[in-house]
């Protein structure tokens, strides 16, 4: 079945360090790739997302290139902020499927002064 | 335009019991989704519907019931709660069932079954 794999975390990174988040996914077919951030006790909200191979989403600063050829969908910045302590979730989405997500397991970031 | 708006916030149930967890939108969306989110486990989604009078199992629907009488509703109803319940439950919605489409999600539900 279709599924997503995350890298595990949690990950600590100090202030204005580089951030990647590993995301892989198995599929058949050709799914749209998400990612979601959920801060402290909220909802998830949408961070970006690509619809097909090559595509890169980018929102705030994060950015991720759908790889189809690694079936992979990594999750970058430049310079991490500690307003960007956060779970991140890599997601995807079938074709003709009813809208439904299949969500990674997680990656909690912890960014420190 | 309150989005998604889940009730209650926080609950303890004692085992057996049953309650309702409500979900609302106000966006005219045709999708919603329950999903419960456990440690280390990302988000798995329990039912969903692609419109009033319409719903479907996913991937963990066993203990669970919903119905869609209305667009913007969505409850979840628990039956005999079990300790394995214990979660925190996510409602969300979207407008269309494409691929491409983004989910709007609620803050949440936490549920403690002792």
């Amino acid at each position: 079945g279709n599924s997503v794999t995350q890298m595990e975390g949690p990950v600590t990174l100090s202030e204005e360090a580089f951030l990647t988040i590993n995301c892989t996914y198995t599929a058949t077919g050709y799914p749209s790739l998400f990612w979601y951030v959920q801060y402290p006790g909220e909802g998830l909200q949408l961070l970006l997302k690509a619809t097909k191979a090559d595509d890169k989403g980018s929102n705030k600063g994060f950015e991720a290139t759908y790889r189809k050829e690694t079936t992979s969908f990594h999750l970058e910045k430049g310079s991490v902020q500690v307003s960007d302590s956060a779970v991140y979730f890599c997601a995807l989405s079938m074709y003709n499927q009813g809208g439904k997500l299949i969500f990674g397991q997680g990656t909690e970031l912890s960014v420190k002064p | 335009n309150a989005g998604v708006t889940q009730t209650p916030k926080f609950r303890i149930l004692k085992i057996g019991q049953s309650m309702t967890l409500q979900c609302a939108q106000d966006m005219n969306h045709n999708y919603m989704y329950w999903y419960r989110q456990d440690p280390g486990m990302g988000l798995k989604l329990i039912y969903y519907s692609v419109g009033a009078g319409i719903t479907d199992k996913g991937e963990v629907p066993n203990g669970y019931n919903v119905s869609r009488s209305t667009t913007e509703d969505f409850p979840l109803r628990l039956e005999l709660a079990a300790p394995s319940q214990t979660s925190v439950y996510f409602c969300a919605s979207s407008y269309e069932g494409s691929g491409a489409n983004v989910l709007t999600f609620g803050a949440g539900s936490r549920l403690t079954v002792l």
